[in-house]
């Protein structure tokens, strides 16, 4: 958790607004992969990234590798939405072994 | 579409008993990982393997061992279960030689030692 912290912890947003969860590194980080946990447990994969933006329906997400840090933003945020979302720095000249922030749980309100 | 899978889903043992939880992937990947995930410290790498017969420790080995067989399996192994390896148990895969690293997870194995 130390290596790959992500801010804020938890948050609550209102159906249709928009938010930024952020992933700061403290490790050369070569790649930056986003994850949601739904509610049931499972890990579903929302973004993998180099250096740069991809963008996938209402969720963009950005790696700077140069400032060490990755943000992932949600546009007009649904129920579904809600969940924990993970994001993981795959190191540089590693095992291409991944090391995960504590999470952002996020709980969208109707 | 990946298709990573893990059994049992749910298991329940004593202390001092062995454990083996299965993992089984199709992506026809070469490497494999365990993790475990517990309140507090996201998730962590047990063991990883780069392709059949191949095992290496990872962050927290202590307590545990991984087997490759096949490409596609790859076991992880509580020789003597303690209660601090309750824990929800995910396996991935990842690496299909294309320079590519993404990693997908199986649906986890909730593990409870008593």
């Amino acid at each position: 958790g130390d290596q790959v912290k992500q801010s804020p912890s938890a948050l609550s947003l209102q159906e249709g607004t928009n938010s930024a969860l952020r992933c700061n590194f403290s490790i050369a980080t070569t790649t930056v992969q986003w994850f949601l946990q739904n509610p049931r447990g499972s890990l579903m994969n929302l973004f993998y990234l180099v250096p740069g933006t991809k963008e996938n329906g209402r969720l963009k997400s950005t790696f700077n590798s140069k400032e060490s840090y990755s943000t992932l933003h949600i546009r007009d945020a649904q129920l579904e939405d809600s969940g924990t979302y993970f994001c993981a720095a795959d190191l540089t000249g590693n095992t291409r072994k991944l090391i995960f922030g504590l999470g952002t749980t996020l709980q969208v309100q109707p | 579409e990946a298709a990573v899978t893990q059994s049992p889903r749910n298991k329940v043992a004593v202390t001092g008993g062995k454990v083996t939880l299965s993992c089984n992937q199709t992506n026809n990947h070469n490497n494999m990982y365990w993790y475990r995930q517990d309140t507090g410290h996201g998730l962590r790498l047990i063991h990883y393997s780069y392709g059949a017969g191949s095992t290496e420790k990872g962050d927290i080995p202590d307590g545990y061992k991984a087997s490759r067989p096949s490409q596609e399996n790859f076991s992880l192994i509580l020789e003597l279960a303690t209660p601090s390896q309750t824990s929800v148990y995910f396996c991935a895969s990842g690496d299909a030689g294309t320079g590519l690293y993404e990693q997908y997870f199986g649906p986890g194995t909730r593990l409870t030692v008593l």
